[in-house]
């Protein structure tokens, strides 16, 4: 068990440049879940996959906001065209089922 | 719609003083699980407790312990003569029905030497 893992740690890019960020969730988990923390708040939904289907996103995710997890496995989350809002950690998160999640030390995103 | 209320922002006590952070929560459904994590300085949420609705028993584990009260619909935290390595951020979690774990804002707790 090596945790969840994610990359890059920090992200530090210009607003309208895209971004992707990587998860590579607990090899037996089934379910993988992306949330965005601001400084001061709780972490905030944004989507969840159960093995390769996303079954459901929030209204926080923007249409230039894509999450993918080809054969079940990695995730990657995309955002286009940055905008200074978009910065902020965002974490990802592994379960099986509906267990506990372990999450991941989260990709810092700086847009400036 | 589930929600999670820490009143608390910030706390600060000195060390081994006894601390309690307080969750509330809101849910129609009445099987959910309530969660608390910890998020110390380097950013990862480390897992500290699982309690399920239909387990009102309170929980001990080392000097950290759990009430959890259904009548006040509250799960607050314990920390028993704290020490320095406990600051961090705490946060109460929600999960009920087919949504999402929702988080609390979190209270920073910071014991000082």
């Amino acid at each position: 068990d090596t945790g969840v893992s994610q990359n890059p740690r920090h992200k530090i890019t210009k607003r309208g440049q895209n971004v992707t960020f990587r998860c590579d969730p607990i090899s037996e988990h089934n379910r993988l879940y992306w949330y965005r923390q601001t400084l001061g708040q709780g972490p905030e939904f944004l989507t969840y996959f159960q093995n390769e289907a996303q079954l459901e996103k929030s209204r926080l995710l923007s249409d230039r906001f894509s999450a993918e997890r080809p054969k079940g496995s990695f995730s990657t989350l995309e955002i286009q065209r940055t905008e200074q809002g978009d910065s902020a950690m965002y974490l990802c998160a592994s379960s099986l089922f509906s267990e506990k999640l372990f999450f991941g030390s989260g990709t810092q995103l700086s847009v400036l | 719609a589930q929600k999670v209320t820490q009143a608390q922002t910030e706390i600060s006590v000195v060390e081994k003083e006894d601390v309690t952070l307080d969750c509330v929560y809101e849910t129609r459904d009445t099987t959910y699980y309530l969660f608390w994590y910890k998020q110390p300085p380097s950013g990862e949420l480390v897992f500290l407790i699982r309690r399920n609705s239909f387990d009102e028993q309170n929980e001990i584990s080392g000097r950290y312990s759990w009430n959890f009260q259904k009548s006040t619909s509250s799960f607050n935290f314990t920390i028993t003569a704290s020490q320095v390595v406990d600051s961090a951020v705490y946060f109460c979690a929600l999960l009920a029905g087919n949504t999402p774990l929702v988080f609390g804002k979190g209270t920073r707790l910071s014991v000082i030497a």
